[in-house]
């Protein structure tokens, strides 16, 4: 079965970096387009960025364009986000979800915390 | 302020039908397919319906999706206590280059 796990949330300092993982299984990784999406404490859900199967094509909400940075390694079934220059707003629980829309596998979500 | 507008909160009887409404605009919704999500307290999203009004394999035949225009619409007939949950609607956005999400309805079965 499909299994989505992200790891590699936590608490960080403003301006502080974190990169966070997740692990795919279940499925050809590398057939499939991938998508990070956040969702802050009590509010509702926002894209971040997806990355398509061979890692050519990459996009960024334009609320994390120039901080983040999503890569993939297909070898190993796994995709990054790696988050710098962070900011309080980017608190959130980060869900890595298969697919370029329509996503019908979502890891069950890691928390980046964003405080001094 | 989310691209796609959903009415906060929604509410209704068990066994009563309800609908949940999504507007967006010819960037999004007038181009291309919605879709609608499920989301239970303390839980990952759940994808309800896509392109429209596709259930996927397991969503019970109580939950229809459609859209007009710029515009969708989430249908739930036969409310049960197990469907109190937050849905967003979502959609292909260009001006984004990728996924604008509604803000969110969040439904109380009364």
């Amino acid at each position: 079965q499909v299994q989505l796990v992200e790891s590699g949330g936590g608490l960080v300092k403003p301006g502080g970096s974190l990169r966070l993982s997740c692990a795919a299984s279940g499925f050809t990784f590398s057939d499939y387009y991938m998508s990070w999406i956040r969702q802050t404490p009590g509010k509702g859900l926002e894209w971040v960025s997806y990355i398509s199967s061979s890692g050519s094509t990459i996009y960024y909400a334009d609320s994390v364009k120039g901080r983040f940075t999503i890569s993939r390694d297909n070898a190993k079934n796994l995709m990054y986000l790696q988050m710098n220059s962070l900011r309080a707003e980017d608190t959130a629980v980060y869900y890595c979800a298969r697919d370029l829309t329509g996503y019908a596998y979502w890891g069950q979500g890691t928390l980046v915390t964003v405080s001094s | 302020q989310s691209a796609l507008t959903q009415p906060p909160s929604a509410s209704g009887t068990p066994g009563r039908r309800l609908t949940i409404s999504c507007s967006g605009s010819t960037s999004n919704i007038g181009s291309y397919t919605v879709n609608w999500y499920q989301q239970l307290p303390g839980t990952a999203p759940k994808l309800l319906i896509y392109s429209n009004d596709q259930r996927p394999s397991g969503v019970p035949d109580r939950f229809s999706g459609s859209k007009s225009g710029t515009s969708a619409s989430l249908a739930i007939r036969g409310l049960q206590s197990e469907d109190e949950a937050d849905y967003y609607c979502a959609a292909w956005d260009d001006s984004l280059n990728g996924v604008v999400f509604g803000g969110g309805t969040k439904l109380t079965v009364l």
